[in-house]
């Protein structure tokens, strides 16, 4: 079974300043993905980035980064600049590729972004 | 990314009676995804709606509390049944894109249930 750990309930920063959410997983297959959620206060769910278990390279997309140690199995989310619209709830997620397209989640983290 | 709406986006109920939740996306999608999210918590797979057979649920959740519906690859129901106030939740439907690294899933924008 495929489990993800989310061990900070919240978090606080400052405006402009970065920030690391942190995200371990457990799983015993080789081939997975894992992603990062948003998820306002409105209750949405916004897709951040993506890490395959076999990329070579830490994903980015604009001002998220992905901070991928495989060997620790940590897939920890930096937020550079932070604003204060990045206030919301963050979930990691898994996908184990031999196990169905079903995603399993950690218990989310709230950022909140202090001007 | 594909286009997710869901009706209704909020409902309170009573007790004992059973609200439908609709999914539509602006393409053909193969698999669509129901989740549920308690007040509080994180998001739990309730099933899989497959087009042209029957849903296949998680562990924990049954046809006859949770009946999906998958007429076609753009649309997609959630039945709540029998609702109790435990069924106070935030219902999310999704959908995998297979042409997105991971075959990433992108969500509706959800159902606030309120039970009371």
């Amino acid at each position: 079974a495929q489990k993800i750990t989310q061990t900070q309930p919240g978090m606080f920063v400052q405006e402009k300043e970065a920030v690391t959410l942190d995200c371990t997983y457990d799983t015993s297959d080789q081939s997975y993905g894992l992603f990062w959620y948003k998820q306002p206060s409105s209750g949405e769910m916004i897709f951040l980035i993506y890490q395959g278990s076999y990329d070579e390279q830490n994903a980015t997309e604009g001002r998220y980064s992905l901070n991928f140690q495989k060997a620790r199995k940590s897939a920890n989310l930096v937020i550079s600049a932070s604003q204060l619209g990045d206030s919301a709830m963050y979930f990691c997620a898994m996908r184990v590729n031999n196990a169905g397209n079903m995603l399993t989640f950690g218990g989310g983290t709230r950022l909140m972004v202090k001007p | 990314s594909a286009v997710i709406s869901q009706k209704p986006s909020r409902d309170i109920c009573q007790r004992g009676t059973s609200l439908t939740i609709q999914c539509q996306v602006d393409s053909q999608v193969t698999m669509m995804f129901w989740y549920r999210q308690q007040p509080g918590q994180s998001l739990t797979l309730i099933a899989t709606a497959n087009q042209g057979s029957e849903a296949t649920y998680e562990s924990g959740f049954v046809i006859d509390k949770f009946p999906i519906s998958r007429p076609n690859l753009t649309f997609s129901t959630l039945t709540v049944s029998n609702m109790s106030p435990e069924d106070s939740s935030i219902y999310l439907c999704s959908v995998g894109d297979r042409g997105r690294p991971g075959e990433t899933q992108y969500f509706g924008p959800g159902t606030r249930l309120l039970v009371l």
